[in-house]
């Protein structure tokens, strides 16, 4: 039973790449959420996805893209990024109104 | 969504009590207070969560006040391992499942 998990853990882009962040659950829950943190600040939300299916868009959305695939998956899109989308990344999920788990984030610099 | 405020840091020695304080003056009735922690930069670890009675589990104490204005998370018997940045996070009702990090208190747990 791994939870969460995140693919890359780690990555640099240069600005204006494309890039496809990875993450899958295997605890059978309903929704899944991405967050960003950036240095010395709390997690921001960026896009939810409530159930397979939907998605909507949370406190940070612009620039970023997400596919809810499968109930397992849930992937977050950079199409052209900018220097500001350098971060670390959380995927989590979660059973409705249930405490959220994490993974493990996605190291990413944009140069 | 309902705001918290917590002290932006905090000391404790090992093997005591840390008593962690968070203020949520304009919860509503439907809303929960949740408490996770994140160490290091680890993706953040879910501790407890309450509506309006006391909780406690294998981690940790949650103290609700009686008007639901104001919690404390309650760890009995700290340990160097529980240094880390503890975030009090108000969420349910209409949020879904959202949850609004603020920039939580640093917990750091002396030997």
């Amino acid at each position: 039973n791994a939870g969460v998990t995140q693919t890359p853990k780690f990555q640099v882009l240069k600005t204006g790449q494309s890039m496809t962040l990875q993450c899958a659950q295997d605890m059978n829950h309903n929704s899944m959420y991405w967050y960003r943190q950036d240095p010395g600040m709390g997690l921001r939300l960026i896009y939810y996805s409530a159930s397979e299916g939907t998605t909507d868009k949370g406190e940070v959305p612009n620039g970023y893209n997400v596919s809810r695939l499968n109930k397992r998956e849930f992937s977050l899109r950079l199409e052209s990024a900018a220097p500001s989308q350098t971060s670390v990344y959380f995927c989590a999920s979660s059973l409705p109104l249930q405490p959220q788990h994490f993974g493990d984030g996605t190291r990413l610099s944009i140069l | 969504d309902a705001k918290t405020t917590q002290p932006p840091s905090m000391d404790c020695a090992e093997g005591r009590a840390a008593n962690l304080p968070c203020n949520h003056s304009t919860i509503s009735g439907n809303e929960y207070v949740y408490w996770y922690r994140q160490i290091h930069s680890q993706g953040p670890q879910y501790i407890i969560h309450g509506l309006k009675n006391n909780e406690t589990n294998e981690m940790a104490s949650l103290i609700i006040t009686e008007d639901r204005k104001s919690s404390t998370l309650i760890l009995p018997h700290a340990t160097l391992r529980d240094t880390a940045v503890y975030y009090c996070i108000v969420a349910g009702g209409t949020s879904y499942g959202k949850l609004t990090f603020g920039q939580g208190t640093i917990l750091t747990v002396h030997p």
